[in-house]
């Protein structure tokens, strides 16, 4: 099935760093989710975006749905060891759908 | 205040045994998924009821079948189970084309 292009596919960062990830498509989304999974867990939602251009907070983490619409974008703020998993990018194309297409994943190890 | 909840964490079933794997939620969501998972890679999804209507995927082997007797409740019916079957099947729900929730997932190991 189709995926979503998810860059980077892992990093390793200092505690107290900045991350950045996003995930990028040739084709227009109405809705963007982002996960963080942890092992052996279900993935936990962390942010909803649902217009072009949003941005929204959940703690140290920001999210930015793009003006394009093509593309979103997760940030973390002074990361730390708990911040460790795997992050996915999940994308709806069309509304009426309730069908989602999730990104190859960020993978995140945080070096305390 | 599990959500999402599926039962059991972890199943082992033999090559060929039919298993059932069951969620409940206590959302009241109208849409329930099953996605199967493996190894780090990103939720493959199988299949997703709105209601009672039943979408199944075009790429979902016939070896998977789901039932949902009401809106609380899905089951995920694997009538025989292949090693390649081995991985993590996780239950989503999600109110109409809106945020969609995950269940803590089982782990299906095939003997």
């Amino acid at each position: 099935g189709q995926q979503l292009n998810q860059s980077p596919q892992s990093m390793f960062i200092q505690e107290g760093e900045d991350v950045s990830m996003n995930c990028t498509s040739s084709s227009i989304f109405n809705t963007w989710l982002w996960y963080k999974q942890d092992p052996g867990e279900g993935p936990v939602l962390l942010i909803a975006l649902y217009k072009a251009g949003e941005l929204t907070s959940n703690g140290r983490l920001t999210a930015q749905f793009g003006i394009t619409r093509k593309d979103s974008f997760l940030n973390i703020s002074a990361s730390i060891p708990s911040d460790v998993g795997i992050y996915f990018c999940a994308g709806q194309r069309f509304k009426g759908t309730y069908k989602y297409i999730f990104g190859t994943g960020t993978r995140l190890k945080v070096l305390a | 205040d599990a959500m999402v909840i599926q039962n059991p964490r972890y199943q082992v079933t033999q090559f060929g045994k039919p298993v059932t794997l069951s969620c409940s939620q206590t959302l009241n969501h109208n849409v329930m998924y099953w996605y199967q998972q493996k190894s780090s890679q990103a939720p493959k999804l199988l299949f997703h009821y709105y209601d009672k209507d039943f979408n199944n995927e075009a790429d979902t082997p016939d070896n998977f079948q789901s039932r949902r007797p009401n809106t609380s409740f899905c089951f995920l019916d694997i009538r025989s189970p292949g090693l390649g079957d081995a991985a993590m099947y996780l239950c989503a729900t999600a109110q109409g084309p809106d945020t969609q929730y995950f269940g803590p997932g089982t782990r299906l190991t095939v003997l």
